[in-house]
């Protein structure tokens, strides 16, 4: 059981946007910092989005994230085959004192 | 970023104990929380803990009974030792750079199958 909530899974046909939910409590979402990852199959996570919404270099702007209270979204745009994947929101939690991730969400482009 | 390189045993007996170490650019030992992060196959992330290079360290309170996390900054590698392991303990073992202000993991090595079993 995961501390954060994610949807299990999302669908949305290519050129679609999709947004990804994340829930948690003020001792993490509520109190700290969210960020996102993309896990390609066979390969590492990937940071996507930091600070709630910013990017790294290279993530391309069809990307986006937001907070709102103990809970956040990330949002794809323009959905192509290659943004198939899993994905992750994580956070710091204040309470237990350790970094806690959602379970994961495959997202398929149909 | 950072690019890092996990190594170590990709099988371990059960009750063993489970070592891992992480391999970092020199000249960015100071500037990271180090961390370890585990998937069991088909399944999510689970932080394990870090540690920065003066030694402070913070662990999953749910492994913090058998995990012992530690650095060498003249080699720049940062280890993992997970002690009385079973097969619960099999994932795909990944460390990572966690910013110091603990608001995002940075970068990630590309991950390595550790398979408890006898």
């Amino acid at each position: 059981q995961s501390v954060l909530t994610q949807p299990p899974s999302v669908s949305a046909a290519p050129g679609q946007k999709v947004t990804i939910s994340c829930s948690g409590t003020s001792s993490n979402i509520g109190y700290n910092f969210v960020s996102w990852y993309q896990q390609l199959p066979g390969t590492a996570p990937k940071l996507l989005i930091y600070d709630n919404n910013k990017r790294p270099s290279g993530i391309p702007d069809r990307i986006s994230g937001s907070k709102s209270g103990t809970s956040a979204t990330l949002g794809i745009t323009g959905l192509q085959t290659g943004d198939e994947a899993d994905y992750y929101c994580g956070t710091w939690d204040t309470r237990l004192s350790a970094w806690v991730f959602g379970g994961g969400t495959k997202l398929t482009v149909l | 970023q950072v690019q890092l390189q996990e190594s170590g045993p990709g099988l371990v007996k059960p009750s063993e104990t489970l070592s891992l170490t992480c391999t970092v650019p020199g000249g960015s030992i100071s500037r990271y929380y180090w961390s370890w992060i585990r998937q069991p196959p088909g399944k999510g992330l689970e932080y394990i803990g870090y540690i920065y290079h003066r030694g402070s360290t913070n662990y999953n309170p749910s492994l913090k009974s058998r995990v012992t996390i530690s650095v060498d900054t003249s080699k720049n590698q940062f280890s993992l030792k997970l002690r009385s392991v079973t097969a619960a303990d099999t994932a795909v073992y990944y460390c990572a750079s966690l910013v110091t202000s603990l608001n995002w993991i940075d970068s990630w090595g590309q991950g390595t199958l550790v398979t408890v079993s006898s």
